[in-house]
């Protein structure tokens, strides 16, 4: 079994500023681990995934996160946010085996002016 | 990149009848597809795993009867919410993956389906 825990339910940030949406995973097995944006009323977009290699992974709209295994993290950075950059995230991992995906329940980050 | 095609975006339906939505994949093969339901300000709920010419996986507590999924072709399946009620409103999200890449290459979902139940 599978579980992800998203530690902020809510971001507020200042546009330009950094941010940091931290995801903490618990698997018995191989994981993959993915990052996932949703806008509103909107399907989900893939924002970078980690499979296996370099631990730092970088994705689109300039996100990066970095795979930490001993302390079971997977946080999302971005070193300067925009407005657009407002919306829902979710850190996901996915069994190697049976790829179905578990979800976190979400951190919404709110890019203000 | 591979896209998936989801049908309709929006539906408002009577309690009692049913109600279908699409999950199309355009560019790829998808043998496996999996059905999403998302409340508001939630995260996605799995409801089952759509296999390519064999009978869906369904999550516990989800009541297959209900929610019918057809998966007939490699780039087509379909989820039929019948007798519908008001509890049934929700956000509807499928996703699949290129049958012909690893499991490590992320799903692609669909662009959602808001149903309304009045």
């Amino acid at each position: 079994a599978q579980s992800v825990t998203q530690l902020d339910s809510q971001v507020p940030v200042f546009e330009e500023a950094p941010v940091e949406l931290r995801c903490n995973y618990s698997s018995s097995v191989s994981v993959y681990l993915f990052w996932y944006v949703q806008y509103p009323n909107q399907g989900l977009q893939l924002l970078l995934k980690y499979l296996s290699g370099s631990t730092l992974v970088k994705g689109i709209n300039g996100f990066e996160a970095e795979f930490n295994k001993s302390q079971t993290s997977f946080h999302l950075r971005k070193p300067s946010v925009h407005i657009s950059d407002t919306a829902e995230y979710f850190c996901a991992v996915s069994d190697t085996n049976a790829g179905k995906s578990t979800f976190g329940d979400g951190t919404t980050l709110t890019v203000k002016p | 990149g591979a896209v998936v095609s989801q049908h309709p975006s929006r539906v408002i339906c009577k309690s009692g009848t049913s109600v279908k939505i699409e999950c199309r994949s355009l560019d790829f093969q998808a043998t496996t597809m999996f059905w999403y339901r998302q409340f508001p300000k939630q995260s996605l709920m799995l409801m089952a795993t759509s296999n390519e010419g064999s009978k869906a996986t369904y999550e516990q507590g989800v009541e297959k009867d209900k929610f019918l999924i057809n998966h007939a072709s490699l780039t087509l399946s379909t989820l039929t919410v019948t007798s519908a009620h008001p509890e049934d409103s929700s956000f509807y999200i499928c996703s699949a993956r290129d049958s012909g890449t690893g499991i490590g290459y992320g799903y692609t979902f669909g662009s959602g389906t808001r149903l309304t139940v009045v």
